[in-house]
């Protein structure tokens, strides 16, 4: 089956630097990713889609400037945490969607938990 | 837009206990729903999805819905649920036919041994 690979699975960072979380399709290309952002006990919240060779699309109220997304290739989105303080601290999961016809498949990449300090 | 809204915050069951979870969407055109389940430290998986034709849905681990148009629902229910079934529970739908997904606020279901 499709599957997607996330990595860092956790990373701590200085409060200030910039983290990068990767997310791969491993086994099919996607043509459309997606990133969520998880707080304890909450749901799922969609930070941005991007588009393999495209500017990501934003959620509203989410800083573009400080979440920046680059989907270079049909089987890398990356999300860059600029500037990093500790209310982003938070759970990172990405999506990919990939395939044609009518079953919309998503699938999703085990998450990054990131601890800012 | 499509939204889905779940009510069940958080549902303790004892084991063997029959499960029902709520799950209600707000467009009235074709629709596809998701049932996703999120088991402590892991990724989501999915459990099952309604794209047509049955309404009734059979999906993984003796987990099933039921998609009741007139109601708006899609609830996930289980005849006896297991203690490995604690988890997080999401609905999701696509916001427009094959775009993002929008999640539920998601229940949190706990088994009782």
């Amino acid at each position: 089956g499709a599957v997607v690979s996330q990595h860092p699975s956790r990373v701590i960072c200085k409060s200030g630097t910039s983290v990068k979380i990767e997310c791969r399709s491993l086994d099919f290309q996607a043509t459309t990713m997606f990133w969520y952002r998880q707080f304890p006990k909450k749901s799922l919240m969609l930070m941005a889609t991007s588009n393999e060779g495209s500017k990501a699309t934003y959620e509203q109220g989410v800083e573009k400037d400080k979440f920046l997304i680059n989907h270079a290739s049909l089987t890398l989105s990356t999300l860059t945490v600029t500037s990093a303080h500790p209310e982003d601290s938070s759970f990172y999961i990405c999506s990919a969607k990939g395939g044609t016809g009518g079953d919309y498949g998503y699938t999703f990449g085990s998450g990054t938990r990131l601890t800012v300090v | 837009a499509q939204s889905v809204s779940q009510h069940n915050h958080h549902v303790i069951l004892s084991e063997a206990a029959s499960l029902e979870l709520g799950c209600n969407y707000s467009y009235g055109g074709t629709v596809n729903l998701f049932w996703y389940v999120q088991y402590p430290g892991q990724h989501l998986q999915l459990l099952l999805k309604y794209f047509s034709g049955d309404p009734l849905v059979k999906g993984i681990k003796g987990f099933e819905a039921e998609f009741i148009k007139s109601k708006f629902s899609f609830n996930l229910r289980k005849p006896s649920v297991q203690w490995s079934d604690t988890a997080e529970y999401f609905c999701a739908v696509p916001y427009n036919q094959g775009g993002k997904l929008i999640f539920g606020q998601g229940t949190e279901l706990s088994v009782k041994p």
